[in-house]
């Protein structure tokens, strides 16, 4: 069946921009993730959904940084004001319940000029 | 709070040869799961395969084995018979069983694998 899918695989921004990145979780997945992942390094959590409830938010590095999916499917995190310390892969996982294995999608590049 | 160590940032291994990545980990709770991914330089994490704390028998998948040992707190990859497609980067991570109802995963930084033929 079909893994994880993201969109825009790449994206360029100028810094002040806001930006919108998507993912597609596999069907049925209730459990979903988002990783930022800085160059050489592990990917680092950002927020946790259970179907549409955001249950952790805890590693959104600021409030410039928002995500949801309203309709417990499809996610989109949404960054303000980008800036350069934002320029990272952002990765999307989900898992079928809570405590699966999580599978990843092939992640958005974000370069911030 | 859990930290995982890869002290390897770089391997090179002769094609067929057998290699072990290792990772170390930390936590204070007893039910946990360690996992191994593989990232290609297309960027996409692979899952490998999963380690249950409470496992008695080292897990296998295919060329695949973890070296679980408990009381190091280690949880080692082993691949048989390596290939050129090894090559990749290789993390491990450490999900802790929580009742907040978050599993995330914590990661380490990496392994950096390659395969020479």
């Amino acid at each position: 069946g079909a893994g994880v899918s993201q969109s825009p695989r790449y994206k360029v921004a100028k810094r002040g921009q806001d930006v919108a990145l998507r993912c597609d979780p596999i069907s049925g997945h209730v459990s979903l993730f988002w990783y930022q992942q800085a160059l050489g390094q592990g990917p680092e959590f950002l927020t946790y959904f259970q179907n549409e409830a955001q249950l952790d938010k805890s590693g959104l590095p600021s409030d410039r940084f928002f995500a949801e999916r309203p309709e417990g499917s499809v996610s989109t995190l949404k960054i303000q004001r980008t800036q350069q310390e934002d320029s990272a892969v952002y990765l999307c996982a989900s898992s079928l319940r809570l405590a699966d294995t999580q599978y990843f999608g092939p992640g958005t590049r974000l370069t911030v000029l | 709070a859990q930290k995982i160590t890869q002290t390897q940032p770089g391997m090179f291994v002769q094609e067929k040869e057998a290699v072990t990545l290792d990772c170390t980990y930390d936590t204070s709770d007893q039910s946990y799961g360690l996992f191994w991914y593989k990232q290609p330089s297309s960027g996409e994490m692979i899952f490998l395969i999963y380690q249950g704390s409470y496992d008695e028998q080292n897990a296998t998948e295919g060329r695949y084995s973890l070296n679980f040992q408990k009381a190091r707190k280690s949880a080692n990859l082993v691949i048989s018979a390596s290939q050129l497609g090894d090559s990749a980067m290789y993390f491990c991570a450490m999900r802790v069983h929580s009742n907040f109802g978050n599993e995330k995963l914590t990661f380490g930084t990496g392994t950096r694998l390659t395969i020479i033929p």
